[in-house]
């Protein structure tokens, strides 16, 4: 059962673009969503992460935009640069549990 | 600080084989996971210990056993490998729950095959 499912599977888009992925989720009881990243070859790793009492977070290029109503969430990247290239992924926590549930991934391709 | 370490970080085994596939954190941290990575299957957990002295089963644990060693050793053993376990299995730490939420650091990863 994928409880936090992630939206597209793949995403090309041009230099100085804006790339959006969006992840929902069902479980009222999630109270931290991150987005990490990973290069080829590489762990993830934290890229931003909001809590649900905010509607949108900013760091840099990157933004997280929170609706709590729809049970949504979503990263935008501006000025999409090619090192964007990577995977992304959706998670969310709920409480004291030790585990994220996770999306299946995004793959972003930045073209030159 | 070299943060999370794996080792080794590609291994080959014949079907039947066993190994173990080790990890360390030097951040103190409570928490420790064990993932694998499929193409078009994202993160899954295997086995987590959300402290010294505790493990649980993630998601797929079958064929798979862990070990919490100490704080900061965290090892997955493979008693008789399958090529269905081919995969590439990263370790994961986490810690100071309250103040960073379960912000996890990952290791490089360990690429396995096996045949």
């Amino acid at each position: 059962q994928q409880q936090v499912k992630q939206s597209p599977q793949s995403l090309i888009v041009q230099k100085g673009g804006i790339s959006i992925i969006n992840c929902a989720y069902e479980n009222t009881a999630f109270d931290y969503f991150p987005w990490y990243q990973q290069f080829p070859g590489k762990g993830p790793a934290l890229l931003i992460a909001i809590r649900p009492d905010v509607s949108e977070k900013k760091e840099g290029r990157f933004t997280i935009s929170f609706n709590k109503s729809a049970k949504q969430f979503s990263l935008h990247i501006m000025d999409s640069q090619p090192g964007d290239s990577a995977t992304y992924f959706c998670a969310a926590n709920a409480g004291n549990n030790r585990k994220l549930i996770w999306g299946l991934g995004t793959s972003l391709a930045v073209n030159p | 600080n070299a943060g999370v370490t794996q080792t080794p970080k590609f291994q080959v085994l014949k079907t039947g084989q066993s190994m173990t596939l080790q990890c360390a954190q030097d951040m103190n941290h409570n928490s420790m996971y064990w993932y694998r990575q499929d193409p078009g299957m994202g993160l899954r957990l295997i086995y987590y210990s959300a402290s010294e002295g505790t493990t649980d089963k993630g998601e797929v644990p079958n064929g798979y056993n862990v070990s919490r060693l100490n704080k900061r050793e965290f090892s997955l053993r493979l008693e008789s490998a399958a090529p269905s376990q081919t995969s590439v299995y990263f370790c994961a730490s986490s810690g100071f729950w309250r103040t960073l939420y379960n912000e996890q650091f990952f290791g490089p990863g360990t690429r396995l095959t096996v045949l």
